[in-house]
């Protein structure tokens, strides 16, 4: 059964905090995906990478980095969180015909 | 880039049929993808279309016609779980999905 796992559902931090959301699949993608969901906006790209210690630049990139050491892990790092990040954030990776999305993480900053 | 357009909102009644279109504007077309999200939760594959025509998974069904940009989700036999948003995403030929905002659809009995 595919998986797309997310260390947390819920997150609480303050301003200025240094955040790391950590994503794991278990179906050995090359191609792994972060995105930001807001209510009127959809779903927003940040960032993504094609393969290990590769990433790109999505639509919305300022604010965060990225890192991918290994094949299943993909991390998005909050370098200093800001209340206008709060948001639930979306790990996903993909095979050929689909994209898996994981359960995702609401992010408060407070 | 993706432009994708989809009606915010529609509301149909129970054992119904809903379609739900999409229209995209696109710069490298690799695959149109449906997915359900309901509320809170992550989003859900539904279907994907690469090749015109009609795609068919029991009470789902997803059309595409890319020469006209366009897509569109068939429910069919309305049920009220199938209260939810729809997402159409495109995807380009570097693998990245650019999605829709999303149709809430909400079933009543």
């Amino acid at each position: 059964d595919v998986k797309v796992t997310q260390s947390s559902r819920y997150l609480v931090k303050r301003t200025g905090e240094k955040v790391f959301l950590e994503c794991v699949q278990d179906m050995d993608h090359e191609n792994m995906f972060w995105y930001r969901q807001d209510p009127g906006l959809g779903l927003r790209l940040i960032y993504f990478s094609y393969d290990v210690k590769m990433k790109e630049k999505g639509d919305i990139p300022e604010g965060y980095s990225v890192s991918r050491e290994k094949k299943e892990r993909f991390s998005l790092i909050l370098e200093s969180a800001s209340t206008n990040q709060t948001s639930m954030y979306l790990c996903a990776s993909n095979s050929a015909d689909t994209q898996y999305f994981g359960p995702g993480t609401r992010l408060t900053v407070l | 880039g993706q432009n994708i357009d989809q009606p915010t909102e529609m509301t149909a009644t129970e054992g119904a049929i809903v379609q739900i279109n999409c229209t995209y504007q696109t710069s490298g077309f690799n695959g149109l993808f449906w997915y359900q999200q309901h509320a809170g939760e992550a989003p859900t594959f539904l279907s994907y279309n690469v090749l015109d025509g009609l795609e068919e998974k029991g009470r789902f069904s997803s059309f595409l016609s890319r020469s006209k940009g366009y897509s569109y989700l068939l429910l069919k036999e309305l049920q009220m779980k199938d209260s939810a948003s729809y997402l159409c995403a495109v995807r380009s030929n570097d693998y990245k999905l650019s999605f829709g905002a999303g149709t809430t659809v909400t079933v009543r009995a």
